[in-house]
């Protein structure tokens, strides 16, 4: 099994600084099967960026994913309000696919 | 628009099978385009990928789970299920449908909403 570790576990920041999330996985995985998702209080995740660096339909584009093999990165330029949420990376190479196990970016 | 649902018992005995199933509306189940999964929360946890099926009827599923779990389509219905058996109180959870889109190289493009099961007695 494939585990990606997230860190840091929380990052507080305000509105317009830039956060930096990280995903490291314990084996390689190709870059076109590494996914970041965001999820608020109450809802469903939601798509953020695909192949660890295109951005889904409707993702602003202060949103940027990059990496390879096991560092993968999302990063948000000028934090918004509404970015201030739960991250998660996935790897859907190998089964089972797996999550990390959450960036919580709150509000400083 | 795509959308997806949950439906099922928000409340199942221990040792029982939960049933759950996902009814798409907006578009087609039956695509080489797409394959459809369960994936699932626990209380304050992160998440867990359950499985995923074909519109064909494949389907692979999390080690974990796969002596206990079984994902159906109907394609006439547009749905498909999830059949988890022997339940405990650590299958109470948040369980989540979601569509994998070969336009994002199998991402999970659009979830449902969700559906809260608890395990008690």
């Amino acid at each position: 099994e494939i585990v990606l570790t997230q860190s840091p576990g929380t990052l507080s920041l305000s509105p317009g600084e830039r956060a930096t999330l990280s995903c490291r996985a314990s084996q390689s995985v190709p870059s076109s099967y590494l996914a970041w998702y965001q999820q608020k209080p109450g809802q469903a995740p939601r798509l953020v960026i695909y192949t660890a660096s295109n951005r889904a339909t409707g993702i602003p584009d202060r949103f940027s994913g990059s990496g390879s093999g096991t560092d993968f990165t999302l990063t948000i330029n000028g934090l918004e309000p509404e970015d201030f949420a739960v991250y998660y990376c996935q790897q859907y190479v190998r089964s089972p696919h797996t999550f990390g196990q959450g960036t919580k970016l709150e509000i400083k | 628009q795509v959308l997806l649902k949950e439906s099922g018992p928000g409340l199942v005995k221990p040792s029982q099978t939960l049933s759950l199933t996902c009814t798409i509306s907006g578009g087609s189940i039956s695509s080489d385009s797409y394959y459809w999964n369960w994936i699932r929360q626990l209380p304050g946890k992160g998440l867990e990928w359950i499985g995923y099926i074909y519109f064909s009827g494949s389907t692979y599923y999390n080690p974990s789970l796969e002596s206990r779990i079984a994902i159906s389509v109907d394609t006439s219905k547009r749905q498909f299920s999830l059949r988890l058996t022997s339940l405990t109180a650590a299958d109470t959870a948040v369980y989540y449908c979601a569509r994998s889109a070969r336009d994002y190289y199998y991402a999970m493009d659009v979830w449902g909403q969700g559906t809260t099961v608890t395990v008690s007695s």
